[in-house]
C-alpha cells in the first residue's frame, strides 16, 4: 500500500524560531511528487512547497524549506522564522502519475506558535 | 474571482436525507477531485475527473454519486445520508498531471 506518515502530531514552536515537521512516504514508483499543504483554522488548503521527485535539489520558498532524502523516503519540512500566521495544520502528500495523480495525505501535524 | 468555488458551505440535514455539493472552477483545468476530511483531519481521496470522465473513484459507497456536467464543474450528490458522512468535503482541481491541485473552501456536512 502507498502511505505517507507523519509521526508528529503536534509541535510547538517559539515565534521566530525554526521547527522541523517530519514525512516519510512509502511507494515503489519512481515517478512522484511531494507536496506540504497548510491549513489554517480557515479550514482552507493552502500549497506551501512542491518538490520534483526526479530532482536532487531541495526546494525552498522563503522561509519554507524541505529536506527531501529519496531513498530514505523521507521529506521533511523546515519553516523559518517562525511567525503567528504560520499556526496551523500541516500535511505532507505526495502525487503519483501511476495512481492516477491523486493526492494521497499524511495525517498531519498541528504546529502552535508562541508569542 | 474565486477560483475553486465551493456551495454551500455548510450543510446540516437529518439522516435519511439526499443532498447535493456543487463545485465550480473558473481555472480552465482538465481535472477536478472530490476529498473527504473526517473528524480526525485525515484527507482521502473519493473521486477524480478530467475532462468530464471519472478517472478515479476510490472504495466510496454508491450511495455518493459525482456528475460532472462539462469540464468546469463537478457536484457531489449523497443519498440516504449516515451519520458517518459527516465531514468536510473539498473539491480541488489541476490542469493536467503533475500541476499544483488548487482546493476549493470545503463543505462542512453534518449529519444529525
Amino acid at each position: 500500500a502507498q502511505t505517507v506518515t507523519q509521526s508528529q502530531p503536534e509541535m510547538s514552536v517559539q515565534e521566530a524560531e525554526t521547527v522541523t515537521l517530519s514525512c516519510t512516504y512509502d511507494t515503489s514508483e519512481s515517478d512522484y511528487y511531494l507536496f506540504w499543504y497548510k491549513q489554517p483554522p480557515s479550514r482552507q488548503m493552502i500549497l506551501v512547497i512542491r518538490q520534483e521527485a526526479y530532482k536532487q535539489q531541495n526546494a525552498t520558498e522563503n522561509r519554507f524549506s524541505v529536506n527531501f532524502q529519496k531513498a530514505a523516503k523521507s521529506f521533511s519540512l523546515k519553516i523559518s522564522d517562525s511567525q503567528l500566521g504560520d499556526a496551523a495544520m500541516y500535511f505532507c502528500a505526495y502525487r503519483i502519475k501511476a495512481a492516477g495523480n491523486k493526492l494521497t495525505f499524511g495525517g498531519g501535524t498541528r504546529v502552535l506558535v508562541k508569542p | 474571482d474565486t477560483a475553486v468555488s465551493q456551495t454551500p458551505k455548510y450543510l446540516v440535514t437529518q439522516m435519511g436525507n439526499d443532498k447535493s455539493i456543487k463545485c465550480e472552477q473558473n481555472l480552465g483545468h482538465d481535472t477536478m477531485y472530490w476529498y473527504k476530511q473526517d473528524s480526525k483531519k485525515f484527507l482521502k481521496i473519493m473521486f477524480s475527473y478530467n475532462n468530464k470522465e471519472l478517472i478515479i473513484n476510490e472504495t466510496v459507497p454508491n450511495r455518493f454519486s459525482p456528475k460532472s456536467p462539462d469540464k468546469a464543474h463537478l457536484n457531489l450528490h449523497i443519498n440516504s445520508l449516515e451519520l458517518g458522512d459527516s465531514a468536510v468535503y473539498f473539491c480541488a482541481s489541476s490542469p493536467r498531471s503533475y500541476n499544483e491541485q488548487f482546493f476549493g473552501p470545503g463543505t462542512r456536512l453534518t449529519v444529525l
